[in-house]
């Protein structure tokens, strides 16, 4: 197993144009999570998945964001018409939730997204 | 809401000095890792402390766990210029079974050789 991998590395889009993101957990992990990070501040948590029911979502993550996790596998994070403001890199992590406790907390590299 | 406090936000210093990152909250937390990320990566896992008042050692990284678990700091001994990164404290909410993290701000180390 590789990590988690998140494509693309990045992506520069226009501002309205809508985007999606993959991630690919550790295969074992049953729960992933999206965090978005802009420069020189940490990342914050957007929502989160345990197989593939979303447990929680942030406030951050407006009506123009939404994620899905169809199999329990893989993950995508759409963003339909950008704005200047969505500008970040997009996080992805997976780990393994399993009697009361979560084991193997991993980050991907990122997605770093630009709205021009 | 919960927030986590990093300080100093940048540091920057000669090869050899030692220096220390705190992370504070008035919040309590179940759990609280230390992560280092280099640019245009994913942060990276240094420790995870769960104990109020745990102390983990990781070679010339020493990591605390406040007695109360609402505070942590790193303290690095002979910093070297590979330790340049920034890093973050997160902390697991301590009332609920979610895995969010909670993240600090960041400290921004730059060791010069």
């Amino acid at each position: 197993d590789t990590g988690v991998s998140q494509n693309p590395r990045h992506k520069i889009t226009k501002r309205g144009q809508n985007v999606t993101f993959r991630c690919d957990p550790i295969s074992e992990h049953n729960r992933l999570y999206w965090y978005r990070q802009t420069l020189g501040q940490g990342p914050e948590f957007l929502t989160y998945f345990q197989n593939e029911a979303q447990l929680e979502k942030s406030r951050l993550l407006s009506d123009r964001f939404s994620a899905e996790r169809p199999k329990g596998s893989f993950s995508t994070l759409e963003i339909q018409r950008t704005e200047q403001g969505d500008s970040a890199m997009y996080l992805c992590a997976s780990s393994m939730r399993r009697g009361g406790r979560e084991y193997g907390y991993t980050f991907g590299s990122g997605t770093r997204l630009t709205v021009v | 809401t919960q927030l986590l406090e990093q300080s100093p936000q940048f540091l920057s210093i000669q090869e050899g000095e030692n220096l220390t990152v705190y992370c504070n909250s008035s919040s309590v937390f179940s759990s609280l890792q230390w992560y280092r990320q280099e640019p245009g990566e994913g942060p990276v896992l240094l420790v995870t402390v769960v104990t109020g008042g745990e102390v983990k050692k990781l070679k010339r990284l020493t990591f605390q766990f406040g007695d109360a678990r609402k505070d942590s700091s790193l303290h690095i001994t002979a910093a070297q210029p590979g330790d340049t990164g920034l890093y973050l404290c997160a902390g697991r909410d301590g009332s609920s079974n979610t895995g969010k993290l909670i993240f600090g701000q960041g400290t921004t180390l730059q060791v010069k050789p």
